[in-house]
């Protein structure tokens, strides 16, 4: 099975911290994805990576940016943390376009 | 752009029942259709994924259909039981031609099973 482990579960921090989301896939994945899902807007996609030090904007990048240095590790970071970005946080990875996409647990950020 | 909705957004059935869940998009020009799982506070897990090509898909009491040309989807869930309880969502991909290539999600319908 496919495994998505995100860092954190729960996360608290405060306005104008940088912040960082952790996320690894253990099945050598080439696409990976970061989303945030609200109530009542459902699932935004942030960002993705087609490849190890490849990015591309998603529908929001605003606020936010990414590394991905190694295959199976794929970053996000708030640069300074607003309480507009308190959220869940959702991370996925997917083989190659086409195939299904598999998601962490989702870290759930609270910016106080 | 693509739109993808999902109703009703909520759903209540006894144990034991059939099913439907229904999403619909309205651009028929799709790769394939996902259909995903999520429990309260996780993350959201793969259950079907239909090519543009297949018209259903099955896993064990679930069963996805796809009408592309009608840009309709349905998961039939056969003996509902009180662990389906969870907020289904469906998501579309596109061709790979560069004006929305990823997946486009509806907004779900959360379905309560009652013992």
């Amino acid at each position: 099975d496919v495994k998505v482990t995100q860092s954190s579960r729960y996360l608290v921090k405060r306005t104008g911290e940088k912040v960082f989301l952790e996320c690894v896939q253990d099945m050598d994945h080439e696409n990976m994805f970061w989303y945030r899902q609200d109530p009542g807007l459902g699932l935004r996609l942030i960002y993705f990576s087609y490849d190890v030090k490849m990015k591309e904007k998603g529908d929001i990048p605003e606020g936010y940016s990414v590394s991905r240095e190694k295959k199976e590790r794929f970053s996000l970071i708030l640069e300074s943390a607003s309480t507009n970005q308190t959220s869940m946080y959702l991370c996925a990875s997917r083989q190659h376009w086409g195939q299904p996409q598999h998601f962490g647990d989702g870290t759930r950020l609270s910016i106080l | 752009k693509q739109e993808v909705t999902q109703i009703p957004a909520a759903l209540s059935v006894p144990e034991g029942e059939n099913l439907v869940l229904n999403c619909s998009f309205t651009d028929s020009a799709i790769y394939n259709l996902q259909w995903f799982r999520q429990d309260p506070g996780k993350g959201l897990t793969s259950l079907l994924l239909i090519q543009s090509s297949q018209r259903e898909q099955t896993s064990g009491r679930l069963n996805a259909s796809l009408d592309k040309s009608s840009g309709r989807s349905t998961l039939y869930i056969a003996a509902s039981q009180p662990g389906d309880s969870a907020t289904y969502l469906c998501a579309v991909q596109h061709p790979p031609d560069g004006s929305a290539r990823q997946l486009t999600f509806g907004s779900g319908t959360q379905l309560t099973v009652l013992p």
